[in-house]
């Protein structure tokens, strides 16, 4: 069974742009959440998304939106890139919003580099 | 302010070495904390625990909770050079309203087993 998937991998933008990370959950999975994670901390939490529905977002300007589709795949898109918007930006499944079994997994990430 | 504090930052230390690394938190309404190994990109579950003294193992790793203390230990025997990684604490938070919970991440423990 496939993982979590992100794409693009790695993408490289200037400031001003905006960007569209996308991700697919383990099939199956119905909630998805999204994390930032910058050199040399820890990912910290920017969405979560359980049935459609946006059901967590945390302390991230609105220059940050997400959704999720009817097929569960999730999309983040951040517009007017900052230079302190670069990161790793971790997508992870859970079977249910919750995390009632705890495990929440985890895709290899979009690294984001904006010049 | 929710924080998730870790230490050490970074560690050293030789195959075979055991290694104790530390987690601390100060959080409103805990639910949870989980570890995770971050090796590359994606973050791979290792532990959750919610009940405080009973202590989870898995092959040389194991980890407890202390909740009133407020913190939580994990310890690798026997340590082997694949065990090199970063190694994450995040704490579960509850969250009302009909919200799901998000982790709280540290900055995580860089582990770097020699041979």
């Amino acid at each position: 069974d496939a993982g979590v998937t992100q794409s693009p991998t790695h993408l490289i933008k200037t400031r001003g742009q905006h960007v569209t990370l996308r991700c697919s959950p383990i099939s199956g999975h119905k909630s998805v959440s999204w994390y930032q994670q910058v050199l040399g901390q820890g990912p910290q939490f920017i969405f979560q998304y359980y049935e459609k529905e946006e059901r967590g977002r945390g302390n991230f300007p609105d220059r940050f939106s997400a959704r999720q589709f009817p097929n569960y795949s999730s999309e983040l898109n951040v517009n007017a890139l900052l230079l302190g918007d670069s990161a790793l930006y971790l997508c992870a499944s859970s079977i249910r919003g919750g995390m009632g079994t705890g495990e929440l997994f985890f895709g290899e990430g979009s690294r984001l580099t904006v010049l | 302010e929710d924080k998730v504090v870790q230490s050490p930052l970074s560690l050293v230390v030789h195959e075979g070495d055991t290694v104790t690394l530390n987690c601390s938190y100060e959080v409103t309404n805990f639910r949870s904390l989980l570890w995770y190994k971050q090796e590359k990109k994606a973050p791979t579950f290792l532990f959750m625990l919610t009940s405080s003294g009973i202590e989870k193992k898995s092959g040389r790793l194991s980890s407890i909770l202390d909740k009133k203390e407020l913190f939580s230990i994990l310890n690798i025997t026997a340590t082997q050079t694949g065990d090199s990684a970063i190694y994450l604490c995040a704490v579960l938070l509850w969250r009302g309203g009909g919200s799901q919970g998000n982790l709280i991440f540290g900055k995580g423990t860089k582990l770097s087993v020699k041979p």
